[in-house]
């Protein structure tokens, strides 16, 4: 059984639209979840980080928790071309300090 | 500034090479990773340094062997490597294991012949 997963995609949207990507975790005691990116060919990067349950938002993109459902979201308004990626979520492990990262999610947006 | 710098980019070796992939932080980051990634698939963790010390091998094969040689290299030794282990060697750092923000270099990409 997986322990993140994630919406299998790929994810098409127009430009200007907004993208939304899903995530649901196992583990009920996890605590810190993470939201990477990585174009094609490239190395994942950072691009947000949500610890507590609510919304957190820099930019383009919010980051939704809700501990209760086990449900992590990654939302991007305006979507731009170059938004065009593979979104990988993480979570940290409870015992330990290990990331599990889902299957990730690929996002096209079109011009 | 959070760069992790990885060389080579590119690596090619025959089954009976040695190599070694190194990597290098300077934002002053105690825990340092591998991980492998095969393509249209989420890195899988293969070692954990923390302080200079190996704290998780994720039952890696012999044939790789780790060595952190100061607080901000990160080396990964190759040796009769099988074609499988073809893929993206990403190196990342966090301030510390306990931190849980990772940074990735921009990885190794690795064929075996």
């Amino acid at each position: 059984q997986k322990e993140v997963e994630q919406n299998s995609g790929p994810l098409s949207v127009p430009e200007g639209a907004i993208a939304s990507l899903n995530c649901t975790y196992s583990d009920r005691g996890s605590q810190s979840f993470f939201w990477y990116r990585q174009y094609s060919g490239k190395s994942p990067e950072l691009i947000m980080s949500i610890y507590s349950n609510g919304d957190k938002e820099d930019g383009r993109f919010t980051a939704q928790l809700n501990k209760a459902s086990q449900y992590v979201s990654l939302l991007i308004r305006d979507s731009q071309p170059s938004d065009s990626a593979t979104y990988l979520c993480a979570v940290k492990e409870t015992s330990g300090s290990r990331l599990t990262f889902g299957e990730g999610t690929q996002l096209t947006v079109n011009p | 500034d959070t760069e992790v710098t990885q060389t080579p980019k590119h690596l090619v070796m025959g089954m009976t090479n040695k190599k070694s992939l190194k990597c290098e932080q300077h934002m002053g980051h105690r825990a340092m990773y591998w991980y492998k990634q095969k393509a249209k698939k989420p890195p899988e963790l293969m070692f954990v340094y923390s302080y200079e010390k190996l704290s998780i091998n994720e039952s890696v094969p012999s044939r790789f062997s780790p060595e952190c040689p100061n607080s901000s290299l990160l080396n990964l030794h190759l040796h009769a490597l099988q074609p499988e282990d073809s893929a993206l060697y990403l190196c990342a750092s966090s301030q510390a294991f306990t931190v849980y923000e990772q940074y990735f270099g921009p990885g190794t990409r690795l064929t075996v012949t």
